[in-house]
Parts: C-alpha cells; structure tokens; sequence
C-alpha cells in the first residue's frame, strides 16, 4: 500500500522555466511533508518542508503547496536551473511520532539548456 | 563537521552469504534511521534508534535483518543468509532532535548491496 505516491516518474524542463513536482498521500495522519533532492551516488538531501498548519512555504527559488483537503503537495522551482537536474523525493512524517518518514518513488527532473 | 558516513560503499556478495553495513551518524546526533532504497522506488523505512529507547524495528522485512547501535554512534545493520530480493541501497540517516517539531533528517551516501 503506497501511502505517498508521486505518479511522474520524470519530468522534462527548460531552463529558466517553471519546474512542478507533484505528490499525493492518502494517510490523513501526516501532519509533516518534506521534499529531499537527491544526485546519482550521493544520499538524499533536505530541501524543504512544510506542516500541516500552513499551506505554503517559500525558500528562494522553492515554494511547496500543501491541499491537506486533496491530500495533495507540490514543489515549484522558479527559475529552473541546471543544476536542479536531480531525483526529487516528497516524503511525509508524523511529527509527534517516531518520525519514520514515508517517501513517495521519486520524480526525476531534468533542467534543459 | 563531517556528515553522515556509511561504509562499504559497494558490496557484492553470494546469495545465502551474511553482511554486514555501517553507519556513523553526525555526532552528537541522537537519532538514527535506516532506509531502503530498492531499483525505481522510493526509500522504505527499516529500523529506528533513539538515545537509550527500544528501537523501532517495524519496518524490518524479515527475521533476517537486524540492526545494533552503541550509545549514540555507530549503528551495523547486519543481513543474514542474503536474497536477491535483498539488492538495494541502503541509506542511513541521522537527526538531532526528534520528537520536538520538525526536525531533518541527514542522510549519508548509502551502501549499494548487490546479492547475486
């Protein structure tokens, strides 16, 4: 049973546009969403989070929406670059648990020149 | 500081062979996670440690696995009698703080396993 799910397996962007990476839940008890990036060879890094009380958060380039009602987060990256070519994996927690953190299968994201 | 390490970072080994897996987490972390990572899918939770608590071992697949950590450092996690199933990344990860909010988890490079 897939509790996180991010149904495009790769998405294809050219530079200087919008990059939008989609994720769905269906467990109503996440209360905690986080999306890490992750290049071949090397362990997943932090990139941003968001909780249940708000629905946006805003780094920079990054911006993640939550719809807690359509159980549904997205990550916008604004302008696109190069170098946000990476697999991108949403992941969603409980922040009173143990914090074993579910991750969706990873969208790979490819930044064209 | 350093970041999280794992070691090998590579393993190829005989079906029905024992391994074993490495991590040292960022120090003075107090948490310690271990992720799988199969080919096309996300990270699957495997075990959690937390200070001097019981571990979370809920996400362990089978009796053949198993994980140790001492104190607050390094964690082993040991596959017995190894499948092919058992092919994967594995990735550790550590975080500071948990239970208070939200808190990140690090993760380091990963062991990839390769059971032939």
């Amino acid at each position: 049973d897939q509790q996180v799910k991010q149904n495009s397996p790769s998405l294809s962007v050219q530079e200087g546009r919008i990059s939008i990476l989609n994720c769905d839940y269906t467990n109503s008890m996440f209360d905690y969403f986080l999306w890490y990036k992750k290049y071949p060879a090397e362990g997943p890094t932090f990139l941003i989070s968001i909780s249940s009380i708000k629905d946006k958060n805003e780094d920079g380039r990054f911006t993640v929406f939550l719809n807690k009602s359509a159980k549904h987060l997205s990550l916008h990256i604004v302008p696109s670059q190069p170098g946000d070519s990476a697999v991108y994996f949403c992941a969603a927690g409980i922040i009173q648990g143990a914090q074993k953190l579910v991750f969706g299968q990873g969208t790979r994201l490819t930044i064209n020149p | 500081g350093a970041g999280v390490s794992q070691s090998p970072s590579n393993k190829v080994t005989e079906k029905g062979k024992d391994v074993e897996l490495r991590c040292d987490p960022i120090s003075g972390h107090t948490a310690l996670y271990w992720y799988r990572q199969r080919l096309g899918q996300g990270l699957e939770f495997l075990i959690y440690f937390q200070g001097n608590s019981a571990p979370d071992k809920s996400g362990l697949p089978s009796d053949r696995f198993s994980a140790e950590r001492t104190g607050e450092s390094v964690s082993t996690l040991t596959i017995q009698r190894t499948q092919q199933e058992d092919s994967a990344v594995y990735l550790c990860a550590s975080s500071l703080r948990p239970g208070r909010g939200t808190d990140t988890q690090y993760f380091g490079p990963g062991t990839r396993l390769t059971v032939l």
